[in-house]
């Protein structure tokens, strides 16, 4: 079956800091990428997606790029702020056999915390 | 426009009791998720539907689950009877077909706790 996989920190850094968090997947089919930014006590926002290989998804300063022959797909940010603090999680979704979408597979999620 | 909303935010119940979580996805979205979050599991998908209609429901823990979608703007999920271990955070997400990518929007989310 389908997995991601994801450094699950947590992960601590300077204000202004390069950020990478690192997500693999396996996937039966041809997946779209996606991450996803919690903030505490909020519900999943969508932060960026990519639907095929070498796209760049790119979003508030974050970046990924879908890379399918290293099966992965890491998260970016050239210089890091406070607000940032959040819990990422990276994912993908399949095809199912009908054609539609299919439910979302995660990583557990990487804690990053952001000091001033 | 109006994300996904889901009621109540916040279920305090005892062990035994019948639990109704409800959603109202996106209008115009036709795919609906339901997810549990807990602290050891992460994210878990339960159950999905279509149109109204539920495609896999392979992700539903027991027979003590249902899920229902009567109409496009609403869906339920009880649980029966509830149990301490059920405690986590219920989310809602809705998806629209034809974006291509499947990507999906959540609810806030409802946070169960059974004691």
């Amino acid at each position: 079956g389908d997995s991601v996989t994801q450094m699950e920190g947590p992960v601590t850094l300077s204000e202004e800091a390069f950020l990478t968090i690192n997500c693999t997947y396996t996937a039966t089919g041809y997946p779209s990428l996606f991450w996803y930014v919690q903030y505490p006590g909020e519900g999943l926002q969508l932060l960026l997606k990519a639907t095929k290989a070498d796209d760049k998804g790119s979003n508030k300063g974050f970046e990924a790029t879908y890379r399918k022959e290293t099966t992965s797909f890491h998260l970016e940010k050239g210089s890091v702020q406070v607000s940032d603090s959040a819990v990422y999680f990276c994912a993908l979704s399949d095809q199912y056999s009908g054609g539609g979408a299919d439910g979302l597979t995660f990583g557990k999620g990487t804690h990053l915390i952001i000091q001033p | 426009d109006a994300g996904v909303i889901q009621s109540p935010r916040h279920e305090v119940t005892e062990m035994g009791q019948e639990v109704t979580l409800r959603c109202k996805p996106i209008s115009g979205h036709d795919y609906l998720f339901w997810y549990r979050q807990t602290m050891m599991r992460g994210l878990e998908l339960l159950i999905y539907f279509n149109n109204n209609v539920p495609i896999d429901d392979s992700g539903m823990p027991e027979d003590r689950f249902s899920a229902k979608m009567p109409n496009a703007s609403f869906s339920t999920l009880k649980i029966q009877p509830s149990e301490p271990r059920d405690s986590a955070v219920y989310f809602c997400a809705s998806s629209p077909s034809g974006s291509g990518s499947y990507e999906q929007y959540f609810g806030p989310g409802t946070r169960l706790t059974v004691t």
